[in-house]
């Protein structure tokens, strides 16, 4: 079965402080994709990056980096130097390609909160 | 618009009232998503479009629950005889299918019943 566990149900730091969010995921599959997601306030999904599983290099992109490693089956989120606007709940998401449909299978959350 | 667009943004229906929820996707997006997300959880997925054709109800959780998608474009799902236990935010995500994973989700519609 697939799962996205993240155990982490919330976080707080203070600004410009580093943060990690976990991310652990199950599948059968060989081929799928991982996806993290913020969620502000506003309540909007907006989408921050996608993995395939082939692809297992990390990847930096300004302050967000991400760390792939299918030997723990783990995806994990870091933001360095936190600001204030980074505050949102943020999804880890798994993906399996079933009859032509990339449906999402989330995580329960992590809600990040940066105090100025 | 843009972006993926959902009507109405709040909707309060008394319990066992029918609803219709209506999800705008991005033009040119064939595939079309819905989800349901709970308080405090990740959004669940309920139902997938491949053009106007549900390729993948499985997330439906009970017959109740039905979407359609008749041109290709706008969706509307549709709940009949509401139950206290459906009041969530509901989720339409697009993307331009044939392989392409990246989706984008609407603001969702709050449906709260009472």
């Amino acid at each position: 079965a697939q799962k996205v566990t993240q155990a982490q149900t919330e976080i707080s730091v203070v600004e410009k402080e580093d943060v990690t969010l976990d991310c652990v995921y199950e599948t059968r599959d060989t081929t799928y994709y991982l996806f993290w997601y913020k969620q502000p306030p506003s309540g909007e999904l907006v989408f921050l990056i996608r993995r395939n599983s082939f692809d297992e290099q990390n990847e930096i992109s300004g302050r967000y980096s991400w760390n792939f490693q299918k030997s723990t089956s783990s995806f994990n989120f870091t933001i360095t130097a936190s600001q204030v606007v980074d505050s949102a709940v943020y999804f880890c998401a798994l993906s399996e390609a079933r009859r032509g449909s990339y449906k999402l299978i989330f995580g329960s959350g992590t809600r990040l909160l940066v105090r100025p | 618009g843009a972006g993926v667009s959902q009507t109405p943004s709040n909707k309060v229906t008394e319990k066992g009232k029918y609803v219709e929820l209506r999800c705008d996707p991005i033009s040119g997006h064939t595939a079309l998503y819905w989800y349901r997300q709970s308080l405090g959880q990740g959004p669940e997925f309920l139902i997938y479009f491949q053009g106007t054709g549900a390729a993948d109800d499985s997330g439906l959780p009970n017959d109740r629950f039905f979407a359609v998608r008749p041109e290709g474009s706008v969706s509307t799902l549709k709940i009949q005889r509401t139950e206290r236990g459906d009041s969530a935010v509901y989720l339409c995500a697009s993307s331009l299918g044939q392989g392409n994973t990246e989706a984008f989700f609407g603001q969702g519609t709050r449906l709260t019943v009472v």
